[in-house]
């Protein structure tokens, strides 16, 4: 088991600029989560799926964008890159979304828009 | 009101130390409680889970106030190796029963 893999791992992304960060879970978990963690910051909830084709927003979703075709995979599209977006991002899976199971995550990618 | 909410930190402390995290959580219909730890610049890991009579790993050991909506961490002769930061993580008591993570606490210990 590759667990939550990640990539990039780092990006440096001019201002206006689009990308995706990409997620995949090989555990088939039902729930995904992006997170956001800024300089000495804690975690904050971007979007979250509970299963292929469903997803929803968290605490600061402007300016990002989610799918869940599969259960594997949950990418994360920048549009329209701002410096407020440099920060490390964070993909995690669960089973059951909480009730005594672990949340595994991904190693993050690093951003940076300059 | 903050979801979660953790002591400032950081905390520094000798090696040996017995040290103690408190959290508190404003949704009472919050259902699963867990500690997670996160190494600088790298993802948080589940430290353990939490359970409502409470329970030890080792030398950690673990609280949960439901009434008072509290959650606390209490770890016996830190190590070197304890340095991280303490995450406290909470679900969120809805339908979707998702994961809300605190700011988490900084611990350093020191030889």
């Amino acid at each position: 088991n590759a667990g939550v893999t990640q990539t990039p791992k780092f990006r440096i992304l001019k201002i206006g600029q689009s990308m995706t960060l990409q997620c995949t879970q090989d555990m088939n978990h039902n729930y995904m989560y992006w997170y956001r963690q800024d300089p000495g910051m804690g975690l904050k909830l971007i979007y979250y799926s509970v299963g292929a084709g469903i997803t929803d927003k968290g605490e600061v979703p402007n300016g990002y964008n989610v799918s869940r075709s599969t259960t594997e995979d949950f990418p994360l599209r920048l549009e329209l890159a701002a410096p407020s977006q440099t920060s490390v991002y964070f993909c995690a899976s669960s089973y059951l979304g909480g009730a005594n199971t672990e949340a595994f995550f991904g190693q993050g990618t690093r951003l940076t828009v300059v | 009101r903050k979801e979660v909410e953790q002591d400032p930190g950081p905390f520094n402390v000798p090696e040996g130390a017995t040290v103690a995290f408190n959290c508190t959580y404003s949704n009472s219909a919050s259902q699963s409680f867990f500690w997670y730890r996160q190494d600088c610049r790298k993802e948080p890991k589940l430290l353990m889970s939490v359970y409502s009579s409470g329970n030890e790993d080792g030398r950690f050991t673990a609280q949960l106030n439901r009434a008072s909506q509290y959650i606390s961490l209490l770890i016996r002769d830190s190590k070197l190796s304890d340095s991280a930061t303490y995450l406290c993580v909470v679900t969120d008591g809805g339908a979707t029963n998702k994961l809300i993570f605190g700011t988490g606490t900084l611990l350093a210990v020191q030889p």
